[in-house]
């Protein structure tokens, strides 16, 4: 089955620096990643998400980027705030499937 | 109310009790899952309902019993528990279609204590 790797497990930014989480992908027939932010107490909220026919995806601050052929995403999060601090999960579902395979989460601390 | 909704928030229970947490989904999803998330672990997939069949049981221990009378509600049995158990129980639901599926809403969890 599919199985995805997050780095790094802790993340401390200084408050307007730029934050980048990384994830690997085993299985080549992974067509969908989201990724989700839990704040401390909270469900996890979707925030950004990229299918595999596209390479590049910008929401304001934040973007991901997938590179098929080595099978790994990127979040990536600039002007980082207090607020941004967080655990963010990636995740992988292969086509033709409703699960997805989390990572192991990101805990961000942006200082202010 | 849109969303998902999970009750009750908080459970407390002893381990020769029955208890059953509840997920409704308001979104017209096709899917839904429970999962486990323990402090310091990653999310743990229980189970997943798509058009209302089971379609996975991660090795779930049979003190767990999901139920999925429509596609609108969840629910997951629990009796005779361990103090392992304890953790926060999350529900989901997304739109699965031949192709593969949307991204989960989830629910605000249910926080188990099992003493």
């Amino acid at each position: 089955g599919e199985n995805v790797e997050q780095h790094p497990s802790t993340l401390s930014v200084q408050e307007g620096d730029s934050a980048v989480i990384k994830c690997t992908y085993s299985d080549s027939a992974s067509n969908y990643f989201p990724w989700y932010k839990q704040e401390l107490g909270k469900r996890p909220q979707l925030i950004i998400d990229i299918r595999s026919n596209v390479g590049e995806k910008k929401d304001q601050r934040i973007a991901v980027t997938l590179n098929k052929t080595a099978k790994h995403f990127s979040l990536h999060i600039t002007e980082t705030q207090p607020e941004d601090s967080a655990v963010y999960f990636c995740a992988a579902s292969v086509a033709g499937y409703s699960t997805l395979t989390f990572g192991k989460g990101t805990m961000l601390l942006v200082s202010p | 109310e849109t969303g998902v909704t999970q009750t009750p928030r908080h459970l407390v229970m002893g381990m020769t009790n029955k208890k059953s947490l509840k997920c409704e989904q308001h979104l017209g999803h096709n899917a839904m899952y429970w999962y486990k998330q323990s402090a310091k672990k990653p999310l743990e997939l229980m189970f997943v309902y798509s058009l209302e069949e089971r379609v996975e049981n991660n090795s779930v221990p049979s003190r767990f019993s999901p139920e999925c009378p429509n596609s609108s509600h969840l629910f997951l049995h629990l009796h005779t528990l361990q103090p392992e158990d304890s953790a926060l129980y999350l529900c989901a639901s997304s739109q699965f279609t031949g192709l593969g599926t949307s991204g989960y809403t989830f629910g605000s969890g249910t926080r188990l204590t099992v003493v």
